[in-house]
């Protein structure tokens, strides 16, 4: 099975950066996913990393260390619509994810 | 990215009763669907994988006598909860099984068991 740890609550002010943190232990490994979950409405899907390093998206960056077991998301220039839960999600060999409890986000004005 | 439509949005029924959900992929055929649910503040847990043309596999502690599941077709893959109770009520979300690098889900299930 998967363990995946990520921090239950971060609140930060709008323009600022946060980073969310993710580390996992594995029985296999097949990707890592980010998702970002507002109240009441499927997860939407932010990046994917399966090899180390940093994938940039816009705003949103994600990176890997498949060595450490450690995945990031870096969120710049925070907006309130950034207000919501953030999950990291790793996907085994075959092919079902295992989430982690979520990151509720509050963007603070 | 596969495009997954969700079937109903939300429900409410009484005890007892049975609730089916559709997951229909549009897009391409998917021989395997995941089943998850969320319970209020709680993350996403995998329910069951559904196979095409197969019995599905179910997690540890999901019953497979109350969560029926069918996969009669590429394209459709459909949950019933039989015999609802209010501690069913829950978030259901499907996603297609893939090697893709985008996991995508359907938009979710909002069950109410009163």
């Amino acid at each position: 099975g998967q363990n995946i740890d990520q921090p239950t609550e971060m609140t930060a002010t709008e323009g600022a950066i946060v980073q969310i943190n993710c580390t996992y232990q594995t029985s296999g490994f097949n990707g890592l996913f980010w998702y970002q979950q507002h109240a009441g409405e499927a997860p939407t899907f932010l990046s994917y990393n399966v090899l180390d390093g940093l994938e940039e998206k816009g705003r949103f960056s994600s990176f890997l260390s498949r060595s450490k077991g450690y995945s990031y998301l870096l969120l710049k220039e925070l907006q309130m619509k950034d207000s919501a839960s953030y999950l990291c999600a790793v996907r085994d060999g075959d092919y079902k994810l295992s989430f982690g409890a979520g990151t509720t986000v509050t963007v603070r004005a | 990215g596969a495009v997954v439509s969700q079937h109903p949005s939300w429900v409410i029924c009484k005890s007892g009763t049975s609730v089916k959900i559709e997951c229909r992929s549009l897009d391409f055929q998917a021989t395997t669907m995941f089943w998850y649910r969320q319970f209020p503040k709680q993350s996403l847990m995998l329910m069951a994988t559904s196979n095409e043309g197969s019995k599905a596999t179910y997690e540890q502690g999901v019953e497979k006598d109350k969560f029926l599941i069918n996969h009669a077709s590429l394209t459709l893959s459909t949950l019933t909860v039989t015999s609802a109770h209010p501690e069913d009520s829950s978030f259901y979300i499907c996603t297609p099984q893939g090697a893709a690098t985008e996991a995508f889900f359907g938009q979710g299930t909002r069950l109410t068991v009163v």
